[in-house]
């Protein structure tokens, strides 16, 4: 089934730890995303990346790092991960080169918890 | 200040009442689309629908209809004839022409049906 794949699909991590998060889509969308889910405040873009081998930062950026080595999957990892990064991690893709109204595709999530 | 404003962090609705969610917007971007997602307890992210800023009739699919009101800013989105299983987390969303295509979401709003 074609569609977005997450690991793990949760985790828990003592503080000061290194983490990646994987994501993997099988859609050939050129556009990908990471965002984080914290209750009351919906979802917020930490990076995205419109094509392979480009990358941007998002709304909450800091202590996250991705890569795009090639069209399919999207690592999002914590160098050193901190209690405030305790959150669910959606990845998502769309088809940038479609039309504007094109939504964006869900992965099932990360929950991760950092202690 | 924020993109995307939803007012409702609770709405109960009657099993085969209607409902509407509210969603307001802020943008000075002409070119947008307005995204509804719903994220049952499960947490996946479902799309449910969308309007662009230049349609000229509201969107609807299925029991799900928008009620766009461009000079006020506003996407409510209308689910007619409710059941059990709409109840979930809703979000509203938007995608400005000048984005990286990522959407920016509001902060949700939890609706329950009651039998």
């Amino acid at each position: 089934i074609a569609g977005i794949t997450q690991a793990p699909t949760s985790q828990i991590l003592a503080a000061g730890r290194r983490m990646t998060l994987r994501c993997t889509q099988d859609m050939r969308h050129n556009a990908m995303y990471w965002y984080r889910q914290d209750l009351g405040l919906g979802l917020r873009l930490i990076h995205y990346s419109n094509t392979a081998g480009t990358t941007g930062k998002g709304e909450v950026p800091d202590g996250y790092s991705v890569s795009r080595a090639n069209t399919d999957d999207f690592p999002l990892t914590l160098a050193s991960a901190v209690p405030s990064q305790t959150s669910v991690y959606f990845c998502a893709s769309s088809d940038s080169a479609g039309h504007p109204n094109s939504p964006l595709h869900f992965g099932n999530g990360t929950r991760l918890t950092v202690t | 200040a924020q993109k995307i404003t939803q007012t409702q962090p609770g709405m109960f609705v009657q099993e085969k009442e209607a409902v509407t969610l509210d969603c307001t917007y802020d943008t000075s971007d002409p070119s947008y689309g307005l995204f509804w997602y719903k994220q049952p307890s499960s947490g996946e992210m479902i799309f449910l629908i969308y309007q662009g800023s230049y349609d000229q009739q509201n969107a609807t699919e299925g029991r799900y209809s928008l009620n766009f009101q461009k000079a006020r800013k506003s996407a409510n989105l209308v689910i007619s004839a409710s059941q059990l299983g709409d109840s979930a987390m809703y979000f509203c969303a938007m995608r400005e022409s000048g984005s990286a295509r990522q959407l920016t979401f509001g902060s949700g709003t939890q609706l329950t049906v009651l039998p």
